[in-house]
Formats: structure tokens, sequence, C-alpha cells
């Protein structure tokens, strides 16, 4: 149980256009779910939390109008990349919990993202 | 959340016993402690989770020091297949993990 599924795996856009990236909770329902970025040889940081149904909250630093994210419902949550750069170019994870409840969150194999 | 600090790196050899220790001396008594691993290229992976108390799970055992300024994950029998980072974190926000530098686990045949 607790699978999280994210598509595309991997994607090339050129600059200057959008990328959407779906998530997926496939056997239970996510209240919330979390967005992360990884670039190479680093660890994971934390861009956004959203709740179904609600704005997404962003950290500190992360653009709300570059990273649009939508938490339609309790199964899917999208990022989407406004406006592509080469330095947008990362690795995007999502992952996602059940309720309030529980502790932990379930990460999805995560998106590869190359801006050219 | 309280900060974690664990050495960049381990090797242990294939089948025995891999022991990973954090540092979270600061850490809240409200404050629970999490394990995740990530191989190469792939999502986080959940592995175990305490306040107080050791606790053991078909993955791993975590044991929390008294204190519980620090903690080790145990992974009993380790594979080739747990060749991975190891991500130490400490809070009470289940909507805020931050992922610190972990530590890479070598595992050797």
């Amino acid at each position: 149980g607790a699978v999280v599924s994210q598509h595309p795996s991997w994607v090339i856009c050129k600059s200057g256009t959008s990328v959407k990236i779906e998530c997926r909770s496939l056997d239970f329902q996510a209240t919330t779910m979390f967005w992360y970025r990884q670039f190479p040889k680093q660890s994971l940081m934390l861009m956004a939390t959203s709740n179904e149904g609600s704005k997404a909250t962003y950290e500190q630093g992360v653009e709300k109008d570059k990273f649009l994210i939508n938490h339609a419902s309790l199964t899917l949550s999208t990022l989407t990349v406004t406006s592509a750069h080469p330095e947008d170019s990362s690795f995007y994870i999502c992952s996602a919990r059940e309720g309030i409840l529980y502790y932990e969150q379930y990460f999805g194999p995560g998106t590869r993202l190359t801006v050219t | 959340d309280a900060k974690t600090t664990q050495p960049p790196s381990m090797d242990c050899a294939e089948g025995r016993a891999a022991n990973l220790p954090c540092n979270h001396s600061t850490i809240s008594g409200n404050e629970y402690v999490y394990w995740y691993r990530q191989i190469h290229s792939q999502g986080p992976q959940y592995i175990i989770h305490g306040l107080k108390n050791n606790e053991t799970n078909e993955m791993a055992s975590l044991i929390i020091t008294e204190d519980r300024k620090s903690s080790t994950l145990i992974l009993p029998h380790a594979t080739l297949r747990d060749t991975a980072v190891y991500y130490c974190m400490a809070t009470y926000n289940f909507n805020k993990f931050y992922f610190g530098s972990g530590t890479k686990l070598n595992v050797k045949p």
C-alpha cells in the first residue's frame, strides 16, 4: 500500500515553455501533498505544501507564480513550471500524507526536468 | 525542527549489520525522529520513526538514547540493495520535512 506515482518520469522542454508534472496517490486519499526539488548531489528541498481544495503554501524563496501547484482532488496534485529556464532543470519529487493522524510521507519516484 | 548531524558516508560489509548514527542534541520533547533513505535517482523511502521508545519494523530498528539526543538506525543484515543515502530528521510538524545531507551507506560484497 501507500503508493505514489508521478508523471512524466522525465521531460525535456525548451526555455520559455511550461511543463506540468502530475502526482497521484494510488491507493489512499492524500489530504496533504508536498513538492520537493533536488539538484544533483544535493539534498531534497521542500518547495511547497498543498492541501486538497486549498491554495498551496510555499517555502521562503520559492516563486509561487513560477511554480503553480494545484491539488484539485484527494488523489491528484500538479506542479506546473511556467516559463521554464535552464536553471529550473532539476529532479522534482512529490510526496503525500494520508491524513492528520498519519505520520509518514510517501514519496513518488520523481520527475527529471531538463530545460534546454 | 531540531538540527540533525550525520556522518557523510559509511561502509558496511554485505550480510553484516549497518549502524547509522544521528545526533539531534537540540531535539524537543514533541519532536519525532524519522529515517528515510534514497536510492540513486529515486524518491525517498520511509524506513521508520519514533518518539522515545525503540522501534522495530520489517526494514530496520531504531534505537533512541534515553536523553533523546541521538539515535541509531540499524539494518540487521545489509544487502547490496541497501546502498543509499540515509536521512535522519527530527520534527513535530509532519508537514515540514527538512532533509539534511544524510549518510551515504556503501554496502560492499
